[in-house]
């Protein structure tokens, strides 16, 4: 099984500055998928970005972008120029290729300082 | 385009009874899965239908938990009878194609 984690269970930070989100995987396939969710207190899983394996480019959505190390099987998180909206809890997640199934990390909660 | 619907938003029940949630996927998604979620914990994947068969339901405690996808679009995912362990968070999500997992807003259970 596919391990996901999440070392820090929660992050501040002021708004309008950056913060950064650490998830490390492990997993003994070269195809997958890592992705973030956002779920504020609606409880609303929310998909932020999306990285796939194959593409050594970092994706980058607005003000989100990650850092994909495969090779370090990390897979950290950037939201730059923080805003209130962003409070809420993140996860990271895994899934193969092969298999469709969804592995989540334990998340980590983030607040916004006005 | 819409969403994936669940209800009830919200279910509170005492221990041993039974319990009934139901997901409407966003139309034309094959894929449908529920999750559970206890509180402070990621969601955990409790079964995977493809169309109206199941895929995957090896976290399924099937001596209480069962679920269906008839005709291959709304599923109900039931509870009998119902533990404390069971509070949770229950989500619904469907997918076309890898990698686009859309997920619905969820069912609070509370078990008292």
């Amino acid at each position: 099984a596919q391990t996901v984690t999440q070392s820090q269970p929660e992050m501040s930070v002021q708004e309008a500055e950056t913060v950064t989100l650490s998830c490390t995987y492990d997993t003994s396939e070269s195809d997958y998928y890592l992705f973030w969710y956002k779920q504020p207190p609606s409880r609303q899983m929310i998909l932020v970005i999306r990285q796939e394996a194959y593409k050594q480019q970092n994706a980058t959505e607005n003000r989100f972008s990650v850092n994909f190390q495969k090779a370090a099987k990390s897979f950290s998180l950037k939201i730059s120029d923080s805003q209130l909206g962003d409070a809420a809890m993140y996860f990271c997640a895994y899934l193969a290729v092969n298999d469709y199934k969804l592995s989540f990390g334990a998340g980590t909660t983030v607040t916004v300082r006005a | 385009e819409a969403g994936v619907a669940q209800s009830p938003r919200y279910k509170i029940i005492e221990k041993r009874q039974s319990v009934a949630f139901w997901c409407n996927p966003i139309s034309g998604h094959a894929t449908l899965y529920w999750y559970q979620q206890i509180l402070g914990q990621g969601p955990k994947l409790l079964i995977q239908f493809q169309n109206n068969g199941v895929v995957d339901d090896s976290q399924l405690p099937k001596d209480r938990f069962s679920a269906e996808r008839l005709k291959g679009v709304d599923s109900t995912l039931k509870i009998q009878p119902a533990k404390l362990e069971d509070s949770a968070v229950y989500l619904c999500a469907s997918s076309l194609a890898p990698g686009e997992q859309y997920f619905g807003p969820g069912t609070r259970l509370t078990v008292t």
